[in-house]
């Protein structure tokens, strides 16, 4: 049975720093994985997707990596912002026919200023 | 501007009262989802559908219900039968239901009072 979980559970970081958010996953068997960010009380958006067959992928500060055969994922965010406060959650998308999203219970960030 | 609508944002229920969650979405996406999200766990699933006309339930379906009579539309009801419903509740979309990329409404917080 596929198991995401996310280090540091909470984290806090002045601004300006550059940070790395941690996800692991137990079957290396996936289709994709999915990085997002909630504020609280709000929904969740989407920062970036990286199939399996990909290495990371980039957005602006952000980029993922993606070690599958490690079972490994890292979200590494520059120069952090007060704006980048959030709850950060991976997600991984299983291979085969049963494509369900499983979830990490998120690293929340404060980014201070 | 393309996207999820959830309403109502907040929502509170009687003891012994059924409820629907509304969730609409102008994406052209085929597959539509329901989680549950309480402090300190993942988001769970409750119902999904992969394309209009079929649902399925997830890990945590029962005391809801779900209908997919429109692809733009899944509402969930949330009956009596469901013991502990205070919550906060998310609606997904994705284009299909092979995994890709999911998007979220801004959820709602249902109360049980």
């Amino acid at each position: 049975k596929q198991e995401v979980t996310q280090i540091p559970a909470a984290l806090s970081v002045p601004e300006g720093e550059n940070l790395v958010l941690n996800c692991s996953f137990t079957d290396s068997a996936i289709y994709n994985l999915q990085w997002f960010r909630q504020d609280p009380g709000k929904g969740l958006t989407s920062l970036l997707l990286i199939q399996s067959s990909q290495r990371e992928q980039t957005s602006g500060r952000l980029n993922a990596s993606l070690d599958k055969s490690s079972g490994r994922s890292t979200l590494y965010i520059a120069a952090s912002q007060p704006g980048d406060s959030a709850t950060y959650l991976c997600a991984v998308n299983n291979a085969g026919n049963n494509r369900k999203l499983i979830w990490g219970l998120g690293t929340s960030l404060a980014v201070n200023p | 501007d393309g996207g999820i609508t959830q309403s109502p944002k907040y929502l509170f229920r009687k003891e012994g009262q059924n409820v629907t969650l509304s969730c609409e979405q102008n994406l052209n996406h085929d597959a539509m989802y329901w989680y549950r999200q309480d402090p300190g766990q993942g988001l769970r699933l409750i119902y999904y559908s992969q394309i209009v006309n079929d649902f399925q339930k997830g890990d945590i379906a029962e005391g809801y219900s779900v209908s997919r009579e429109k692809k733009e539309s899944f509402p969930l009801t949330v009956t009596s039968a469901q013991k502990n419903p205070t919550a906060f509740y998310l609606c997904a979309s994705s284009i299909d239901w092979t995994g890709g990329k999911a998007f979220f409404g801004q959820g709602t917080r249902l109360t049980v009072v």
